[in-house]
This record gives C-alpha cells, sequence and structure tokens, in this order.
C-alpha cells in the first residue's frame, strides 16, 4: 500500500502562515494526494487535493514536489478554528488496490 | 443537501448480541467505505467498496462484515461483537478517487 509519513504534532501562532508537510516516496502516477482535517469532536472533513501541480482553493493551498514524493499544506493565515489533526493520503484512480490509509495525522496546535 | 448519514449515532451494546450500523448516501458515489477511530491510532478502515456488490478488506476487517446490495447503502455488520470493538465508526463516500464526504461517526460501546 501507499503510506505517508507526517509528522506527530505542529504548533503555529494564530495569523501566521503554516506549512504542514507529508512524504510519501512511494507514490505511484495514479495516485492523487489528499488532505483531510479532523475538528475535535467531528468527523473529518476534505481540505484539498491535487496530482501534479499545486493547487489553490478557499482553504489552503497544496505544493507538490516535482518527483511528487513529498507535498505540503499551506494554511495562509491560521486561525484558531484551524486546530485540528490534518491527515494526508493517497488515493488511487487507476489499478486495483483502493484501500486507504490514514495513519495518525498531525496535530496542529494554534497559539492565540 | 449532499450528506452522508449514519445510524445510530450512539449505541451501548454487550458482547455477542449482533448489531448493525447503517450509512446512506445521496450524492450517487460509487466508493463507499468504513473506519474506525481509536484514542492514539488515527482513522483505520475497515472495509470499502467500488460499487454495488464489489467490496474488499481495508486493514482491520477482522470481526466485521458488510454489503451493498445498493449504491446508496453500505451497512457494516458485528455479527458478534467484543469489548475491542468499542470504538467511533466513520463511513464516508466518494466518486472513485474524488474526495471524501464523511458521515457524523457513531460512537459504539460493547460492554
Amino acid at each position: 500500500d501507499a503510506k505517508t509519513t507526517q509528522p506527530n504534532s505542529m504548533e503555529s501562532n494564530e495569523e501566521e502562515p503554516v506549512h504542514l508537510p507529508c512524504n510519501h516516496s512511494t507514490i505511484s502516477g495514479t495516485d492523487y494526494i489528499h488532505w483531510y482535517r479532523q475538528l475535535p469532536s467531528q468527523g473529518p472533513e476534505y481540505v484539498i487535493h491535487g496530482l501534479t501541480s499545486n493547487v489553490n482553493n478557499r482553504m489552503a493551498s497544496l505544493a507538490i514536489a516535482e518527483d511528487r514524493k513529498s507535498s505540503t499544506l499551506i494554511l495562509h493565515r491560521a486561525t484558531l478554528r484551524d486546530a485540528a489533526v490534518y491527515y494526508c493520503i493517497l488515493r488511487s484512480s487507476g489499478g486495483s488496490n483502493y484501500k486507504l490509509t490514514f495513519g495518525k495525522g498531525t496535530l496542529l496546535t494554534v497559539n492565540p | 443537501e449532499a450528506q452522508v448519514t449514519q445510524n445510530p449515532r450512539y449505541l451501548i451494546t454487550v458482547t455477542g448480541k449482533k448489531l448493525t450500523v447503517t450509512c446512506s448516501q445521496n450524492m450517487n458515489h460509487e466508493y463507499m467505505s468504513w473506519y474506525r477511530q481509536d484514542p492514539g491510532l488515527g482513522l483505520r478502515q475497515i472495509y470499502y467498496s467500488m460499487n454495488v456488490e464489489v467490496t474488499d478488506k481495508g486493514d482491520v476487517p477482522e470481526g466485521y462484515k458488510v454489503s451493498r446490495k445498493e449504491k446508496r447503502n453500505f451497512p457494516l455488520i458485528l455479527e458478534s461483537p467484543s469489548p475491542n470493538q468499542t470504538s467511533l465508526y466513520f463511513c464516508a463516500s466518494s466518486l472513485w478517487s474524488g474526495k471524501l464526504f464523511f458521515g457524523p461517526g457513531t460512537r459504539l460501546t460493547v460492554l
């Protein structure tokens, strides 16, 4: 299975940018990189996803390395509401293995 | 409103008493999946389904069954629940490899 590696925790200050890293050295050409976050006492929610090019949406930006073996989720101005566990996963768009491995994610703490 | 629903939201049961947790989506998604979440272990996939009558094991399938007779429903069945299946369960759906939509979760306690 294609696995990802993330730091267990990170800390940021409010209104500062946050860069959350993810390593996925065994990524295949048909794997999309997805990011989800889970706020306290809630189910996970979608943040962003991409294949090769960098992506932006209203929540965040996704920067994908040229070799695709790593990516970074960028929150441009962290707020207290961004405190959550962030998960980076790989989703296959081809082949026969559609199992998903979330791991433990990165717990982001935002200081006021 | 596009959503994934789960029922029940909370359930306390006893060891060995068969139970079913339902999951339903109204987005015509092909992919549906079940996860359990335990403290310190993150989200772990139990089973997934690529379409009607197509299911496969995730990372922790032991003690669970699923079925996909209709596209919108993907029930999780515990034939003989045990205390180690006490957990928070999430159902999710998506179009193929698109963004996952998660349900609100079911908190299960097995005594």
